[in-house]
C-alpha cells in the first residue's frame, strides 16, 4: 500500500538554525499538509499546500516558517531560525482530495523528531 | 479551543472483550469524522470514518457510532486483541476541510 515517507526521523539542531523536513506524500495525492505533536499534547495543524500554493494555514505557522514543493514528488516544510518550543514531532500528510465535502481521510507519514538544543 | 474532545487518556480491556473509545465534538458543523490509530515511533494511521448522514459506519471488528444530537462519536472494537493496544485518535476537518482538528487520545492496552 502507498505510504507518505519523511526524512530524517530524527533531526537534533542548535537553537537559532535553520531546519528543513522532508516529505514524500503518496504520489497520486494532490493535497498536503504539516501537522505538529509536542510531546504530550494532541496533534495541531500547521499549513495545507495545493497546487503549488499554502490554501490554509494556522496561527503557529508564521513567518519562521515556509512549505515548499521543489519537485513533483517531495514537499517540504523549512523552518528558518529554531526556537526551543520548535522541539516536537512534526507529521507530514497527503490526501486525495479536499474541501468542504470531500470526505477523503489524510494519509500521514512516521514523522520527524525535531530536537532543538 | 478544543473542538474534539477525548475524556478519557486511557482504557484496559482484556483480550476478547469490546473496547469502547468515545469522542465529543463542539462544532455541529462537522460532517465527517475519523478515527486513526497510532503506534509508538509512527505517525498515525487512518482506521475508520463515518459522514454526518449516518449514524453508524462498520468495517470488520470496527464500528464507528455517531450521536449528533449528542455531539459524541464512538469507536467499538469486538473482539479486542492485543495488536490493537495504540493510542486512538478521533478527528474531523474544519469548514475549508484541509485542516483536520485531533482529539488528545485515548491509549488503549489489551491484556492477553
Amino acid at each position: 500500500e502507498p505510504e507518505v515517507t519523511q526524512t530524517p526521523s530524527h533531526q537534533v539542531t542548535q537553537m537559532g538554525q535553520e531546519v528543513i523536513l522532508r516529505c514524500v506524500p503518496i504520489s497520486n495525492h494532490l493535497y498536503f499538509y504539516w501537522y505538529r505533536q509536542i510531546l504530550g499534547q494532541k496533534v495541531e495543524f500547521l499549513v495545507s499546500f495545493y497546487n503549488n500554493e499554502i490554501s490554509e494555514k494556522s496561527e503557529i505557522f508564521d513567518d519562521q516558517f515556509s512549505v515548499e514543493r521543489p519537485d513533483g514528488s517531495n514537499f517540504t516544510l523549512k523552518i528558518r531560525s529554531t526556537k526551543l518550543e520548535d522541539s516536537a514531532m512534526y507529521f507530514c500528510a497527503s490526501s486525495l482530495s479536499s474541501g468542504t465535502g470531500a470526505n477523503q481521510p489524510q494519509h500521514f507519514g512516521d514523522g520527524t523528531r525535531l530536537s532543538i538544543l | 479551543d478544543q473542538q474534539v474532545k477525548q475524556n478519557s487518556p486511557s482504557l484496559s480491556v482484556q483480550e476478547g472483550r469490546i473496547s469502547i473509545l468515545n469522542c465529543d465534538y463542539t462544532n455541529s458543523m462537522f460532517d465527517y469524522f475519523l478515527w486513526y490509530k497510532k503506534y509508538p515511533a509512527e505517525g498515525p494511521t487512518f482506521l475508520i470514518s463515518i459522514s454526518s448522514i449516518k449514524d453508524k459506519n462498520e468495517d470488520g471488528r470496527f464500528t464507528v457510532f455517531l450521536n449528533k444530537s449528542a455531539k459524541h462519536l464512538s469507536l467499538h472494537i469486538v473482539p479486542s486483541q492485543p495488536g490493537d493496544s495504540a493510542v486512538y485518535f478521533c478527528a474531523a476537518p474544519g469548514d475549508t476541510g484541509n485542516q483536520f482538528y485531533f482529539g488528545t487520545g485515548t491509549s488503549l492496552t489489551v491484556i492477553p
